[in-house]
């Protein structure tokens, strides 16, 4: 499996962009990056997934490197709700969701 | 839609005794999974199952025992609780197992075995 590597823990100002990295320097050429979030105590909640070109939804932006050797998430105006466990997880295909310890923002009023 | 539905949301539960985790979808998912989560670490998948009919065993399915009788429901019992059984458990499903596949995941089950 190809494995991700995320800071443990980041702390952002409310209202401001929140990036979080994550490594994998891994990744096979058809594996996507999934990004979700688990809030308390929550089951996960699905953010994003690319491949190779950035991605942008009405919750984050994804930007992979040209190499996809690393990523980042982009929340563009963290909210205090945003305080979440955040999980980057590269796929192989055919296989199961493989979940890390993932990085722990805390958006700060 | 309700998406992934699980039951109980909590239980306390004796060392031996048993029961089961309902999960159910609604979005006619093929896949489906349980996961299990320990205070402060990421999810550990249990079991799997890529239809009707058809499970397999994830990283950690010693003490546990699923069924796939129907797309929607995949059901997770334990036989005997252990102490160390107490955990958060999640239900998930997904489309396929593609790679361009999300998976959505229930609001979880809280188990305490005393």
């Amino acid at each position: 499996d190809a494995k991700t590597t995320q800071p443990t823990s980041m702390d952002c100002a409310e209202g401001r962009a929140a990036n979080l990295p994550c490594n994998h320097s891994t990744i096979s050429g058809n594996e996507y990056v999934y990004w979700y979030r688990q809030i308390h105590s929550q089951g996960p909640q699905y953010i994003i997934h690319g491949l190779k070109n950035n991605e942008t939804n009405e919750m984050a932006s994804l930007i992979i490197t040209e190499d996809r050797k690393s990523s980042t998430l982009i929340l563009p105006h963290a909210t205090l709700r945003d305080t979440a466990v955040y999980y980057c997880i590269v796929r192989v295909g055919g296989q199961n969701f493989v979940f890390g310890p993932g990085t722990r923002l805390s958006v700060l009023p | 839609n309700a998406g992934v539905t699980q039951t109980p949301k909590f239980r306390i539960l004796k060392i031996g005794q048993s029961m089961t985790l309902q999960c159910t979808q609604d979005m006619n998912h093929n896949y489906m999974y349980w996961y299990r989560q320990d205070p402060g670490m990421g999810l550990k998948l249990i079991y799997y199952s890529v239809g009707a009919g058809i499970t397999d065993k994830g990283e950690v399915p010693n003490g546990y025992n699923v069924s796939r009788s129907t797309t929607e429901d995949f059901p997770l019992r334990l036989e005997l609780a252990a102490p160390s059984q107490t955990s958060v458990y999640f239900c998930a499903s997904s489309y396929s197992r593609g790679l361009n596949t999300e998976a959505f995941f229930g609001q979880g089950t809280r188990l305490t075995v005393v």
